[in-house]
């Protein structure tokens, strides 16, 4: 069953504490992307990788740090330095970042604050 | 700075009826405009793509137009069904990377 998979469905974060979202993709695709949701608004892009070894910062960089050491993973560290990290957090893949490329999204990862 | 409008009330519709989502975008020009459809508490899906140079295109019930002159898209699904009954998001791009709107809730009703 090809697709992207996001783990857990539900975090919670203590002050202070780093959390790591996991992101696997079994679509042999190039391109990985983290974007936040929050309630009444667009996707924002928090980095995004075109390829294993290199990632580029998005729109909301501050307060996260990614990782890309395979092709299939793109974990996501929501850092203490992130003060407001309660949203809706969306995994994406794509065959490569050329404009007309479709996302493949995961299911998401819902981060709340204890 | 680039920005994406879509209605940010619900558009309630009663089901049968032609259901028409509105994209607006400004400062920007792009190549290419997709829409996915996310339900609650799941991840985006693709629907359809238009080029800047397509009009129109067709998926099935869906319906995309494309206009660069107003810097519109419409979003149309003919005989709607309950379960369209969704959050539909634009993302227009010309740099690689998808830029989203806020997405516009649809509510079919039987």
């Amino acid at each position: 069953d090809g697709g992207i998979t996001q783990s857990p469905k539900y975090l919670f974060r203590k002050e202070g504490q780093n959390v790591t979202l996991s992101c696997e993709q079994n679509l042999n695709h190039d391109a990985m992307y983290w974007y936040r949701q929050d309630p009444g608004q667009g996707l924002r892009l928090i980095y995004y990788s075109q390829i294993v070894n290199d990632f580029q910062k998005g729109d909301i960089a501050e307060g996260y740090s990614v990782s890309r050491e395979k092709k299939e993973s793109f974990p996501l560290t929501v850092t203490s330095a992130q003060k407001n990290p309660t949203a809706f957090y969306l995994c994406a893949s794509s065959i490569t970042t050329a404009n007309n490329e479709k996302l493949f999204f995961g299911s998401g990862t819902q981060l709340s604050v204890l | 700075s680039q920005k994406i409008e879509q209605n940010s009330e619900a558009l309630n519709i009663q089901e049968g009826k032609t259901a028409t989502l509105t994209c607006n975008y400004t400062n920007y020009s792009p190549a290419y405009l997709q829409w996915y459809r996310q339900d609650p508490g799941r991840g985006p899906v693709f629907l359809l793509l238009i080029r800047e140079n397509e009009k129109e295109k067709r998926k099935e019930r869906l319906k995309v137009t494309f206009d660069t002159t107003l810097k519109q898209s419409l979003f149309h699904i003919t005989a709607s069904q309950p379960a369209d009954s969704a959050t539909y998001l634009c993302a227009p791009s010309n740099t690689g990377k998808l830029i989203f709107g806020q997405g516009t809730t649809l509510q079919v009703k039987p």
